[in-house]
């Protein structure tokens, strides 16, 4: 099974871009990489997925590395309500998916 | 994105009793749901996998006696704690995922169960 690394804790300010990154060096050609985030106390919620290209949406672009072992979360301009626990998973098998520690970012006034 | 609603939100309950808690897909069908406990600073553990109208499938240490699931419908799970113990007090979380973008789970807000 695949399995992610990330660091356990981040601080980034207030207005500035939050790179969260994460290693997955041993993702097969057929996983897709997830990102999701938990503030405390809440169900995860879903930021978004990739498979090899990058990709942007409204909350967030993920940037992934041509060969695919590692990848980057960027939230463009990270207010107070982004401080979080951010999980960067690789879905295991159709479905499932495995959960590691996460990091916890803590946006700073 | 997709809504999944629980219910309760938070339970408290005594000992040997059971617990039911419900997971509902609002917005879409969902043909997978997926039942998750997460303790305190921990990060989440998957129970159960339940397919609509077929048994759950109970991850590796996972008491399908205990932890009772009903898919009756593709908006409807239900996960039963029965005979509850203070060591089962946690924060259960569904997940579902639908028929339409079967790559991407969607959370309920989480159940917090607390047995006395």
């Amino acid at each position: 099974d695949a399995k992610t690394t990330q660091p356990p804790s981040m601080d980034c300010a207030e207005g500035r871009a939050a790179n969260l990154p994460c290693n997955h060096s041993t993702i097969s050609g057929n996983e897709y990489v997830y990102w999701y985030r938990q503030i405390h106390s809440q169900g995860p919620q879903y930021i978004i997925h990739g498979l090899k290209n990058n990709e942007t949406n409204e909350m967030a672009s993920l940037i992934i590395t041509e060969d695919r072992k590692s990848s980057t979360l960027i939230l463009p301009h990270a207010t107070l309500r982004d401080t979080a626990v951010y999980y960067c998973i690789v879905r295991v098998g159709r479905y499932q998916l495995i959960w590691g520690a996460g990091t916890k970012l803590i946006i700073k006034p | 994105g997709a809504v999944v609603s629980q219910h309760p939100s938070r339970v408290i309950c005594k000992s040997g009793t059971s617990v039911k808690i419900e997971c509902r897909s609002l917005d879409f069908q969902a043909t997978t749901m997926f039942w998750y406990r997460q303790f305190p600073k921990q990060s989440l553990m998957l129970m159960a996998t339940s397919n609509e109208g077929s048994k759950a499938t109970y991850e590796q240490g996972v008491e399908k006696d205990k932890f009772l699931i009903n898919h009756a419908s593709l908006t409807l799970s239900t996960l039963t704690v029965t005979s509850a113990h203070p060591e089962d007090s946690s924060f259960y979380i569904c997940s579902a995922r639908g028929t339409s973008n079967q790559e991407t789970q969607y959370f309920g807000p989480g159940t917090r169960l607390l047995v006395l």
